[in-house]
């Protein structure tokens, strides 16, 4: 089966360091690109960035460079998503899906995780 | 970069209403759009691709239209199944992937 395997939810306090992860199964998940996607708590999707497996070519929102740091490891076929120090207004649901083929420029995102609930709190 | 922006962003419906949602870009995205629906406490599902493309599985009540700045959703005939938020995209790789605010379609 084509699937995103999301790690699970997490609670963390302020300042804290965080990696979660995103596994890819039933297709060759160095081909495609995988991104992130943030949803505040009743609010709307956000694009956070993307990474290529295939070489780790990370590509950010404006909004989200050097807030977070992207990366995969191919030889497991996993894409994560890390913070170094959290804060409360990183409270959401984070969604990976995958992109497109290649260098394919013009591509959606066709296939998602079931997403990660990361709960900041002092 | 490039803004999108949803209208409505609530709307009220019966099953079997013909219902419309329009996506407008702030710059020319020529046909690079998806739509998408969520429902709550699940993943976005890919609806529409390269604006008027139909996903595989998707129920053909759903169709995409547009080209440049403004582009719609049609769905032709509502059922239960289709109270959902939907989400306009423009996918691109160099200039981003920026989604619309969301249409939040209820029930009447």
């Amino acid at each position: 089966e084509v699937q995103l395997v999301q790690s699970g939810a997490e609670v963390k306090k302020p300042g804290e360091s965080l990696r979660i992860s995103c596994k890819g199964s039933g297709y060759t998940f160095t081909n495609n690109w995988i991104a992130w996607v943030r949803q505040m708590p009743g609010k709307g999707l956000e694009w956070m960035g993307i990474v290529y497996p295939g070489d780790s070519d990370t590509r950010y929102s404006p909004s989200f460079q050097g807030q977070v740091t992207m990366s995969a490891d191919k030889s497991i076929n996993t894409a994560y998503l890390h913070w170094s120090s959290l804060k409360a207004s990183d409270t959401a649901m984070y969604y990976c899906a995958r992109g497109g083929n290649g260098y394919n420029t013009y591509y959606y995102f066709d296939l998602w995780g079931r997403g990660t609930l990361v709960t900041v709190s002092s | 970069d490039i803004q999108m922006t949803q209208s409505p962003s609530t709307l009220s419906a019966s099953v079997g209403d013909r219902v419309t949602i329009t996506c407008r870009a702030s710059q020319n995205i020529n046909n690079w759009l998806a739509w998408y629906q969520q429902k709550p406490g699940k993943a976005p599902n890919l609806l529409i691709y390269k604006a008027s493309s139909l996903q595989s599985g998707v129920p053909s009540r759903f169709s995409g239209s547009g080209f440049g700045t403004e582009f719609t959703l049609t769905i032709s005939s509502l059922q239960p199944d289709d109270f959902a938020t939907y989400y306009c995209q423009q996918y691109n790789l160099y200039s981003g992937y920026a989604f619309g605010q969301g249409t939040n379609l209820e029930i009447k």
